[in-house]
């Protein structure tokens, strides 16, 4: 069975700081995709990366960045000098299958609060 | 940038009532999702649909729920007799096809009283 982990419940950084966002995962499949989303006190869901896994390579996108490594079967997340702005409810979630865009298994996720 | 629009934001309804949740995917989209957030808790999957038919359903999308895509745009989920558990955020998603991400609409709050 799919299983997602966000071992921390809630994260509390100072502006500026990095600040990484575990996720590990679980499942049987070779072909598998997984998925990063934000949630802002607004409540919508935004989407910020999937990623097959059959790819590796480690992802930059302005401040945020993303570590996906098989063999530990995690896929991090990392904001860079932080913002305020980044405060948010930041979930990780996987789907199986070829497709990647069957039903997404959620992690708990990890409560983000950026001070200023 | 084309959206996912859900409607109402946020619907009250008495237990035992009959609710309807709407949605309308982004126009060109095929594939279909219901997903709900109850209070502080995961986003759990509830039912996926494409070509006019469920494709796959949790446990929880029980008989007290079905969805509908009545005219071609919009795609309801129907709530039969909302029990109070039944409170949480109900979030519609689309993609074009299995290999694109899905589009979350931005949630209906359901409150039972």
């Amino acid at each position: 069975a799919q299983k997602v982990t966000q071992a921390q419940t809630e994260i509390s950084v100072v502006e500026k700081e990095d600040v990484t966002l575990d996720c590990v995962y679980e499942t049987r499949d070779t072909t598998y995709y997984l998925f990063w989303y934000k949630q802002p006190p607004s409540g919508e869901l935004v989407f910020l990366i999937r990623r097959n896994s059959f790819d590796e390579q480690n992802e930059i996108s302005g401040r945020y960045s993303w570590n996906f490594q098989k063999s530990t079967s995690s896929f991090n997340f990392t904001i860079t000098a932080s913002q305020v702005v980044d405060s948010a409810v930041y979930f990780c979630a996987l789907s199986e299958g070829q497709g990647g865009s069957e039903k997404l298994v959620f992690g708990k996720g990890t409560k983000l609060t950026v001070n200023p | 940038e084309p959206e996912v629009t859900q409607t109402p934001s946020h619907q009250v309804t008495q237990m035992g009532q009959e609710v309807i949740l709407r949605c309308v995917p982004i126009s060109n989209h095929l594939y279909f999702y219901w997903y709900r957030q109850i209070l502080g808790q995961k986003v759990e999957f509830l039912v996926s649909f494409y070509n006019n038919e469920i494709s796959e359903k949790s446990e929880i999308f029980d008989d007290q729920f079905s969805v509908e895509r009545p005219d071609g745009s919009n795609f309801t989920l129907k709530i039969r007799s909302t029990k109070l558990e039944d409170s949480a955020m109900y979030f519609c998603a689309s993609t074009m096809d299995r290999n694109t991400e899905a589009f979350f609409g931005q949630g209906t709050r359901l409150t039972v009283v």
